[in-house]
């Protein structure tokens, strides 16, 4: 069984400001792991995505993600906010075995202040 | 076509009538999910699909809940007998086979349908 825990329901940075957004999963299973962003009115997007190669991994739009097994972890970051980055973002765990489908986080909104 | 295609954007029913929603891949997509999401909640799996095949309908809550792609491409969401608590955005996602294994495969998703119950 997979699950994944965003710790944050809500987030707010100024613009400029360094974004962390927290994620820890639950594997039986080495994981694949994926961020996902969500803006209004739209389906969701692939940000970035860990497939046991690289633990940094790089994302689209400025992002970063950091896997750490030790604390089973796949924390999101960004060095500066900026106000388009304002939206939803969920991290989502999958595994090579077992169910085949991604197991979603709960969100976690991201406000950018000016 | 060019992104996953979901029908209708938004539908309102009443209690106890049928729904059914409609999913078009992007073309040439293996893979086909279905899930749901609550009002402030991540996506929840329903059900997925390889070509025509169910693979597996687990997240599927009750037996109202049926799901059907019977020539690979197109998929549809029944529920039967609707219930306010069925009120949520439904996703349709697709995926190719890509080269490892289908959990590590890039999910797109369409825009969803909204349904609400009355």
């Amino acid at each position: 069984a997979q699950s994944v825990t965003q710790l944050g329901s809500h987030v707010s940075v100024s613009e400029g400001a360094l974004v962390l957004l927290r994620c820890n999963y639950s594997s039986s299973v080495p994981p694949y792991l994926f961020w996902y962003v969500q803006y209004p009115n739209q389906g969701l997007q692939l940000l970035l995505k860990y497939t046991s190669a690289a633990t940094l991994v790089k994302g689209i739009n400025g992002f970063e993600a950091e896997f750490k097994k030790s604390e089973t972890s796949f924390h999101l970051t960004k060095p500066s906010a900026h106000m388009s980055d304002a939206a939803e973002y969920f991290c989502a765990v999958g595994a090579y075995t077992g169910r085949r489908a991604l197991t979603f986080g709960s969100g976690t909104r991201l406000q950018v202040q000016p | 076509g060019a992104g996953v295609s979901q029908s209708p954007r938004y539908k309102v029913t009443k209690r106890g009538q049928d729904v059914a929603l409609r999913c078009d891949p992007i073309s040439g997509h293996v893979s086909l999910y279905w899930y749901r999401q609550a009002l402030g909640q991540g996506p929840e799996f329903l059900t997925y699909f390889n070509y025509e095949a169910q693979q597996d309908k687990s997240g599927l809550p009750n037996d109202r809940f049926s799901a059907e792609r019977p020539e690979g491409s197109i998929s549809t969401l029944t529920i039967q007998r609707t219930e306010q608590r069925d009120s949520a955005m439904y996703r349709c996602a697709s995926s190719s086979p890509g080269t490892g294994s289908t959990g590590a495969n890039v999910l797109t998703f369409g825009a969803g349908s909204r349904l609400t119950v009355l």
